[in-house]
């Protein structure tokens, strides 16, 4: 089992819609997740952070976890064309103690929004 | 501005050679980081340092070494040893090393075997 799992996609919606990309972990320890943006040739760019389980939102994204399913996810609510990208859930993992911030990465998630 | 620079954009390496990437850091982090990303595979844990002086392997640490002599720089050498080197390399900075704190890229650098 991978320790960060994604469907690779491609998710597809059409504009206007609501995009729903999902991320399960492996580590019942782990305390931090993120959700990355990446266009095609381009390095990651954060979009959201969470810690508690419940929903956070931040303009048209709003993140959920669930640490008892260890499951987390991103929603984008009226997506347009320029949200066509790769979607990265990256979670901690505990090293050395639990001392150590070490992210894994999953593999991303194809978003392609049809105008 | 403050940011993560890395450079070169693009390099191409000739069968046993070594190249070095460069990183240069002005956002007064304390922890940086190497990934290597590969189509498929998202970004895998080359090396990390927590605090100047000082860095640990991360999950694919084998044909590559780093130094961190300052704070603000985090060179990555690939070596001859490195099998299989052509990859987008990314540098990245967190404020510190603790669980939590957010990791923030470089552009990255692609690295091509001729």
């Amino acid at each position: 089992q991978k320790e960060v799992e994604q469907n690779s996609g491609p998710l597809s919606v059409p504009e206007g819609a609501i995009a729903s990309l999902n991320c399960t972990y492996s580590d019942r320890g782990s305390q931090s997740f993120f959700w990355y943006r990446q266009y095609s040739g381009k390095s990651p760019e954060l979009i959201m952070s969470i810690y508690s389980n419940g929903d956070k939102e931040d303009g048209r994204f709003t993140a959920q976890l669930n640490k008892a399913s260890q499951y987390v996810s991103l929603l984008i609510r009226d997506s347009q064309p320029s949200d066509s990208a790769t979607y990265l859930c990256a979670v901690n993992r505990r090293d050395y103690g639990g001392a150590t911030n070490k992210l894994i990465f999953g593999t991303g998630t194809l978003l392609a929004v049809q105008p | 501005d403050g940011g993560i620079t890395q450079s070169p954009k693009y390099l191409f390496r000739k069968e046993g050679q070594n190249v070095t990437l460069s990183c240069e850091q002005n956002l007064n982090h304390d922890a940086m980081y190497w990934y290597r990303q590969d189509p498929g595979q998202g970004l895998r844990l080359i090396y990390y340092s927590q605090i100047v002086n000082d860095f640990q392997k991360g999950d694919i640490a084998e044909g590559y070494s780093v130094s961190r002599e300052k704070k603000e720089s985090f060179p990555l050498t690939v070596t001859s040893a490195q099998k299989n080197p052509t990859a987008f390399y990314l540098c990245a900075s967190s404020i510190g090393a603790g669980i939590g704190n957010t990791i923030y890229f470089g552009e990255g650098s692609w690295l091509t075997v001729v």
